[in-house]
This record gives structure tokens, sequence and C-alpha cells, in this order.
């Protein structure tokens, strides 16, 4: 079954680094790899996706975000945040064998300090 | 364009209570889903749709009926809500998920 983690509840990071929000997945065979962000009290937005092709995907906002086959892993990245950035994150996945559910993971609250 | 749109935004109910919740789309898409939130669990899929008068399980289902008679329209009924049906539940459109309505609140006490 596919599933989804994200390790940290919480990250913490000063306005102008870089950051990373992580993500693990596990399906069976290559995924579809999604991000989303979430502002309070609001619907979930997309961010970017990962279909096939090259590894680092670029999306909105300034976000990108990394697929590493042998670590199974689609790190969200951003080179220098904005207290703007500050929301819930959210990776999601689907396997490709015919099945249309896509997994959301728990999801990371992002915290940019000025 | 409203994109994605349900209704209520809040609701409380007694347990045992029915309810439907509405969401509307007007962007022509064929695919729409239900998801609960829930703190610490991100977003489940409660039931999904490939289109017009189509419907299937998803991770939670139980508890939960779905119908989509028209394209633009998928209803989320409970039948007799129970307090673990307490959530926010979320609407998307399109394939994958990309637009989402602003959530329902429902409290069942």
């Amino acid at each position: 079954a596919q599933s989804v983690a994200q390790p940290e509840d919480q990250v913490n990071v000063a306005e102008g680094n870089p950051l990373t929000v992580k993500c693990t997945y596990s399906v069976s065979g290559n995924p579809y790899l999604f991000w989303y962000v979430q502002y309070p009290n609001r619907g979930l937005q997309f961010l970017l996706k990962y279909i096939t092709g090259d590894n680092l995907v670029k999306g909105s906002y300034g976000f990108e975000a990394e697929f590493n086959k042998s670590q199974t892993s689609f790190h969200l990245k951003k080179p220098s945040a904005l207290v703007s950035d500050s929301a819930l994150y959210f990776c999601a996945v689907r396997d490709r064998t015919g099945g249309f559910k896509t997994i959301f993971g728990a999801g990371t609250r992002l915290f940019v300090k000025a | 364009n409203a994109g994605v749109t349900q209704t209520p935004k809040f609701r409380v109910l007694k347990t045992g209570q029915s309810m439907t919740l509405l969401c509307a789309q007007d962007m022509n898409h064929e695919y729409m889903y239900w998801y609960r939130q829930d703190p610490g669990m991100g977003l489940r899929l409660i039931h999904y749709s490939v289109g017009e008068g189509t419907t299937a399980k998803g991770e939670v289902p139980d508890g939960y009926n779905v119908s989509r008679l028209k394209k633009q329209n998928f209803l989320l009924g409970l039948e007799s809500a129970a307090p673990s049906q307490t959530s926010v539940y979320f609407c998307a459109s399109s394939y994958p998920p990309a637009f989402f309505g602003q959530g329902t609140r429902l409290t069942v006490v």
C-alpha cells in the first residue's frame, strides 16, 4: 500500500535562510509526487508535482523539490525563506498502477522568523 | 470563476442526525474528491469520483455516502452522524487534486 511520511511536525527557519521540508514515500513502482501548502483557515493550494523527467522540480512561490528514487524522498526546498512562507505543508503520493487515490502525509508546520 | 465552493462552512450536529455537504466546481473537471482533515493525520480520502455518475471508496469511507448526479456537483452525506466524524472536510477537483474548497468545519456533539 502506498504511504507518505513527513518526519518533522515543525520546521523553524530564519527569514533569508534556506529551508527544507522532508518527505519520504512508499509505493509499488514509480510514483507521482506532490506538494501542497495550507494557510490558516484555507483549503490546500497546489505547489508542484513530479511526474517524470528532471529530478528537480520547480513550483510556485519560488519552491522546488528534489526527487530521489534511491532514497524514496521528495524534499521541498526554497533558497531564501520569507515570513509569508509560514504555513502547513503537505506531501502527497499516488502510484501509477491504475488507482486514483492520492495519499497525503500528516503535514509539516513551517515557521519563518523575521 | 468561483473554482471549488463548499457549503456549508460550519455546522454543528447532534449524534444521529444526518446532513449533506455540497461541493460545486465550475471548471469542468472530471475528478472530484472528498477528504477529511484531522490534527496530526493530514488529509484522508473519503470518497472520490472520476466522472458524472461514478463514485468510489477512498481510505476512510465508512459512515459516508456520496453522489455525483451532475458533473459539477459532488455531495457527501452523513446518514447518522457520530462524534468520530467531527473534522474539517475538504472537497477537491481535477487530476491530480489541485483545486480545493475552503473547507467545512463539522462538529458532532
